[in-house]
């Protein structure tokens, strides 16, 4: 099951801007987290927001978490072409496994 | 090693043939995640293991796939009588736990598959 629905599917701009991805989830969860994947390979981890924190900010990354709407949103400022990737949001389903969206491809044109 | 490591990183095999995948999790790490992704996807949860149990197997998709792990440590994803349809990465990851309090995930590089 998909868990976490990511929006939009894609989104390309330019290096400098700020680039906005959201996230929806279905149930209730302990934590959200935010993962990147260069190249189809392995995913590395960016940021974790607990159920009870509304905002969390780490570098350039800042994301909010707002539980009532089951909802996550994470900006990256000052993008660079480095930041071009996929960005996944992961819930911890049921307290159990974290089940990851269909993730966003961004894209950062120099 | 410093990270999870996966082998092989690619494997090319014929329609029917069994394969096995390896994941090394990162040491100490008790819990232990498979995920596939086909191309351009997400991820698609596969099974979970706590230490060597395996309280959620419920994304194989059928009963061609199994998984074990031993000694809390390396585990194996084999998948018997290969379908094209099974191309795709398999990804695992560690994390010091499951649960709710499991926190960052650690991904290998992914053993890519394609089924000819």
């Amino acid at each position: 099951s998909q868990q976490g629905e990511e929006d939009p599917q894609a989104l390309s701009i330019q290096e400098g801007e700020n680039a906005t991805m959201n996230c929806s989830y279905k149930t209730s969860i302990n934590n959200l987290q935010w993962y990147r994947q260069n190249s189809g390979r392995g995913l590395v981890h960016l940021i974790l927001i607990r159920s009870n924190e509304r905002e969390k900010h780490s570098g350039r990354l800042r994301v909010t978490l707002d539980t009532s709407k089951k909802s996550s949103s994470l900006l990256i400022t000052a993008s660079r072409a480095a930041d071009t990737a996929s960005y996944f949001c992961a819930t911890d389903e049921r307290a159990q496994k974290l089940v990851f969206g269909q993730g966003t491809r961004l894209t950062i044109n120099p | 090693g410093a990270g999870v490591s996966q082998s092989p990183s690619n494997k090319v095999t014929e329609k029917g043939k069994d394969v096995e995948l390896r994941c090394d999790p990162i040491s100490g790490h008790t819990a232990l995640y498979w995920y596939r992704q086909r191309l351009g996807q997400g991820l698609e949860f596969l099974i979970y293991f706590q230490g060597n149990s395996a309280p959620d197997k419920s994304g194989l998709p059928s009963d061609r796939f199994s998984a074990e792990r031993t000694g809390e440590s390396v585990s194996t994803l084999t998948i018997q009588r290969t379908q094209q349809e099974d191309s795709a990465v398999y990804l695992c990851a560690s994390s010091i736990r499951a649960g709710a309090r499991a926190g960052e995930l650690f991904f290998g590089e992914g053993s890519r598959l394609t089924v000819l």
